[in-house]
């Protein structure tokens, strides 16, 4: 089983409606949790971090499962402009105090006109 | 302020050559960490480092190697170049080596021929 998974798509949606993307993680002692953009060719850029109370910031909304071992990403109203790849990312810290960064593959989302 | 900084922005080698990639980070941020970046996946983590220690490990071989400078500033070395060492190259930096929230670089995309 892979660390961090993702479905990656195609997720092709109209505008304006709503989408949601699921990741789950292998590790239960996964510290910290983010979700990135990325569009093609181009790095990924920080979308949000995700607390476990579960946050939001504008049409987006990030939640954190500890139990189920996953987080989501909620997009309302889509855009034309959120048309990317989004890609979440789980972080681990041994017992030396050193971290590793996980990512997933990616979900690629298509807004459509 | 600048964001992260990485040269060069493309690169072409020959099977069996070193190259040397080089990242600045955030001003006042104290680690980087290293991703390769291959077609259709996600960011795999290389390394990180944080006031000059390697904090984090992933799973490459030892041709790969990197080291921070006291600017904070790093570079990721390879040796030996394989045709499977093709990838974009992905400088992150974060205010410390804990996990936390990380910004990327545009990349360094090399091409090993």
């Amino acid at each position: 089983r892979k660390e961090v998974e993702q479905d990656p798509g195609p997720f092709n949606v109209p505008e304006g409606a709503t989408v949601a993307f699921n990741c789950t993680y292998s590790n239960s002692a996964s510290q910290s949790f983010f979700w990135y953009r990325q569009d093609c060719r181009k790095e990924p850029k920080l979308l949000m971090s995700v607390y476990s109370s579960g946050n939001e910031d504008g049409r987006f909304t990030a939640q954190l499962n500890r139990a189920s071992q996953y987080i989501s990403l909620l997009i309302r109203d889509s855009k034309l402009s959120d048309s990317a790849t989004y890609l979440c990312v789980v972080t681990f810290r041994f017992t030396s105090g050193t971290y590793k960064y996980i990512f997933g593959t990616g979900t690629r989302l298509k807004v459509l006109a | 302020d600048a964001g992260v900084t990485q040269s060069p922005t493309h690169l072409i080698k020959t099977r069996g050559q070193h190259v040397t990639l080089r990242c600045s980070p955030i001003s006042g941020h104290k680690s980087v960490s290293w991703y390769q970046q291959v077609l259709g996946q996600g960011p795999q983590f290389i390394f990180q480092y944080y006031e000059k220690e390697e904090r984090g490990r992933g799973n490459f071989p030892d041709r790969f190697s990197a080291r921070q400078f006291p600017n904070y500033s790093s570079e990721l070395n390879v040796n030996a170049l394989l045709l499977g060492d093709s990838a974009l190259y992905l400088c992150a930096s974060s205010l410390a080596g804990t996990g936390g929230e990380q910004y990327f670089g545009p990349g360094t995309r090399l091409t090993v021929t």
